[in-house]
């Protein structure tokens, strides 16, 4: 069956500091993948998804970016931490064009 | 532009009523919907979804939702809430891609409590 791990859980970080979160899943191939944010416990930011090894797109300008280095492996980083980039950090993942996506755990980033 | 909207910030309803969390969208060509639900720190998870055929949907927990073509409208409803079906409720739509693959576009939550 398939999985996605995402990790760390919690993270806190003081600002300027760099940043790299994991999302990997399992049993699928040529999974297209997602990286989204939730403010304060509610709507969820698209910040990037992927079709493929190393496509990535980015949905809105900011102080991240994302690599894709392997298929089922996704990264989101940063060089420097800004207040503003906490939040609740969700990874997803989706195959095929009708089908729902799965989300792994999440990581709660909080930059102080 | 493609979009999601739920109406609602939060629905509040007493344990054994039927509950209802309204969701419309704005897509082109034929909508792919589904809903998400979130419990407090943890990621969403798939409760049901609608691609064709019948409109009335019915997905995990007792949950079911109605697809309105006319409405452009996709409700959540259970017959008969639990306390435990408090959380927060997520309505999302599959729009098109600039690189012409697909991406899920969310609805802002809706936050469900069912009183006892």
């Amino acid at each position: 069956s398939q999985t996605i791990h995402q990790w760390p859980a919690t993270l806190v970080q003081p600002v300027g500091s760099p940043l790299s979160l994991e999302c990997t899943v399992e049993g699928t191939s040529n999974p297209n993948l997602y990286w989204y944010r939730q403010a304060a416990g509610r709507g969820l930011q698209l910040l990037f998804y992927s079709i493929g090894i190393d496509q990535i797109s980015s949905e809105v300008p900011q102080n991240l970016s994302a690599s894709r280095p392997q298929d089922r492996q996704f990264i989101l980083s940063s060089k420097k931490l800004l207040l503003s980039d906490s939040g609740f950090y969700l990874c997803a993942w989706r195959v095929g064009q009708g089908t729902e996506a799965f989300f792994g755990q999440g990581t709660r980033l909080t930059v102080v | 532009a493609q979009s999601v909207a739920q109406p609602e910030d939060q629905v509040n309803v007493a344990e054994g009523n039927p509950l209802t969390v309204k969701c419309t969208y704005s897509v082109s060509g034929n909508p792919y919907l589904f809903w998400y639900v979130q419990y407090p720190n943890r990621g969403l998870q798939f409760l049901l979804k609608y691609i064709t055929g019948d409109n009335l949907v019915k997905g995990s927990y007792g949950f079911e939702a109605e697809f309105n073509k006319s409405q452009t409208s996709f409700h959540l409803k259970k017959p008969s809430a639990l306390v435990s079906d408090s959380a927060l409720y997520f309505c999302a739509v599959r729009a098109n891609s600039n690189t012409g693959g697909f991406k899920t576009i969310f609805g802002a939550g809706t936050r469900l409590f069912v009183k006892a």
